[in-house]
């Protein structure tokens, strides 16, 4: 079974500034989709980012980029320019054949 | 607004009762998705179905059932519940070939 492990449970940065999520994945797959998905205090999932494996070419959406390492199975997210809004749990997520799993989430608070 | 679905939003129930949680998903997707979010933990895959069939199962409980009808909605059934079921129940859907999921706003369930 795939396993998705996210190895920081809670970061903090400053407002303006960068920081990177990590997430490391186990899959035997070759064809699969990876995504970030952000949870605000709502509770509402929000789509973040998503990557093809068969693509080289990390994916980006404004402030947000990934750096996909297929052969090391890692999946990182980097949130550039940091805001106030961007504080809410995290969650990696790995999509096979079949069902979507999910890290444990890792707690992202942005300081003013 | 994902176009997912769910119902109820909130439900406070005692234990050893039984619920139904309906999610309608988005127009034309085929697949549903329930996941259920303890607090402060990640989600946790139950059970997808496409187009009417089961498709994966995850950890999901022998007093938990699903079904998906013909209209696509789904319906997950909840028996003899404890008080460790107090959960966000989410369903999401999906479009075939992007991997992504849709999420609901989530069902809470609180079990006294």
């Amino acid at each position: 079974a795939q396993t998705v492990t996210q190895s920081q449970p809670e970061m903090s940065v400053q407002e303006a500034e960068t920081v990177t999520l990590s997430c490391t994945y186990d899959t035997s797959e070759n064809n699969y989709y990876l995504f970030w998905y952000k949870q605000p205090p709502s509770r509402q999932m929000i789509l973040v980012i998503r990557q093809e494996a068969y693509k080289q070419q990390n994916a980006t959406e404004n402030r947000f980029s990934v750096n996909f390492q297929k052969a090391a199975k890692s999946f990182s997210l980097k949130i550039s320019d940091s805001q106030l809004g961007d504080t809410a749990m995290y969650f990696c997520a790995f999509m096979g054949n079949n069902d979507m799993r999910f890290g444990a989430g890792t707690r992202l608070t942005v300081k003013p | 607004d994902s176009g997912v679905t769910q119902t109820p939003k909130h439900l406070i129930t005692a234990t050893g009762q039984r619920v139904t949680l309906r999610c309608s998903p988005r127009s034309g997707d085929l697949s549903v998705y329930w996941y259920q979010q303890s607090l402060d933990q990640g989600l946790q895959f139950l059970i997808q179905y496409y187009n009417g069939e089961e498709r994966a199962k995850g950890n999901i409980l022998e007093r938990f059932s699903a079904q998906q009808f013909p209209d696509l909605h789904s319906e997950l059934n909840l028996s003899s519940l404890e008080l460790g079921d107090s959960a966000l129940y989410f369903c999401a859907s999906s479009v075939v070939g992007t991997g992504e999921l849709f999420f609901g706003e989530g069902s809470r369930l609180t079990v006294l």
